[in-house]
């Protein structure tokens, strides 16, 4: 079973608006992280935001927050009022395991986000 | 501050040459990661390494060694490529030594790797 899935292979949103992404994981840990990194053309990660399982507040960094519904498994990435340079590929990611934890970053597929002017 | 380096950008190998694919970080980072990405499947752990002088295994090892030159560098090597080993691979570090869900992972630049 796949631990990271995000369902929107492709979203189209005009400039200024808001856009929400989708995530949802599958994670028998209690303990887990949630990562949103973002995939430009030019073909560079860069994280965007966290969310730990045991936080009680939604992740904000600028314009980027995370809709954190942990009884669903989902960590939705928002973005508001879209840019042009918003487009891109994001990429959902997941590390589980705290003390001795996982190595490694779980990723999603990806979604294409395209911002139309 | 440069962050993940990765040397080189863009590489075409033939089936059976070998390469090493270079890596250094300036974040004064203990882990190091090397990942590959193909087209629908997202990124895959190749190695890691958790502190300078240890290297461990991840998800898709095989074709590929590494090493760990010091804290600031981590090499992949292809000793006989393949074109199944066509694919852009990424570096990537992170501060802690135990791997806490909190510690993120900051990516290089990535190469572009085609064996024909």
């Amino acid at each position: 079973a796949q631990k990271i899935t995000q369902t929107q292979p492709g979203m189209f949103v005009q400039e200024k608006e808001a856009v929400t992404l989708d995530c949802t994981y599958d994670t028998s840990d209690p303990s887990y992280g949630l990562f949103w990194y973002k995939q430009p053309s030019s073909g560079e990660m860069i994280f965007l935001i966290y969310q730990g399982s045991y936080d009680q507040q939604n992740a904000t960094e600028g314009r980027y927050s995370l809709n954190f519904q942990k009884a669903r498994k989902s960590a939705n990435l928002v973005i508001s009022a879209s840019q042009l340079g918003d487009s891109a590929m994001y990429f959902c990611a997941m590390r589980e395991g705290d003390e001795g934890g996982s190595e490694k970053l779980v990723f999603g597929k990806g979604t294409k986000l395209t911002v139309n002017p | 501050n440069a962050g993940v380096t990765q040397t080189p950008k863009f590489q075409v190998l033939k089936t059976g040459q070998s390469m090493t694919l270079q890596c250094a970080q300036d974040m004064n980072h203990n882990s190091m990661y090397w990942y590959r990405q193909d087209p629908g499947m997202g990124l895959r752990l190749i190695y890691y390494s958790a502190s300078e002088g240890t290297t461990d295994k991840g998800e898709v090892p095989n074709g590929y060694n590494v090493s760990r030159l010091n804290k600031r560098e981590f090499s992949l090597r292809l000793e006989s490529a393949a074109p199944s080993q066509t694919s852009v691979y990424f570096c990537a570090s992170s501060e802690e030594t135990s791997f806490f869900i909190t510690d993120t992972q900051y990516f290089g630049p990535g190469t572009r790797l085609t064996v024909l």
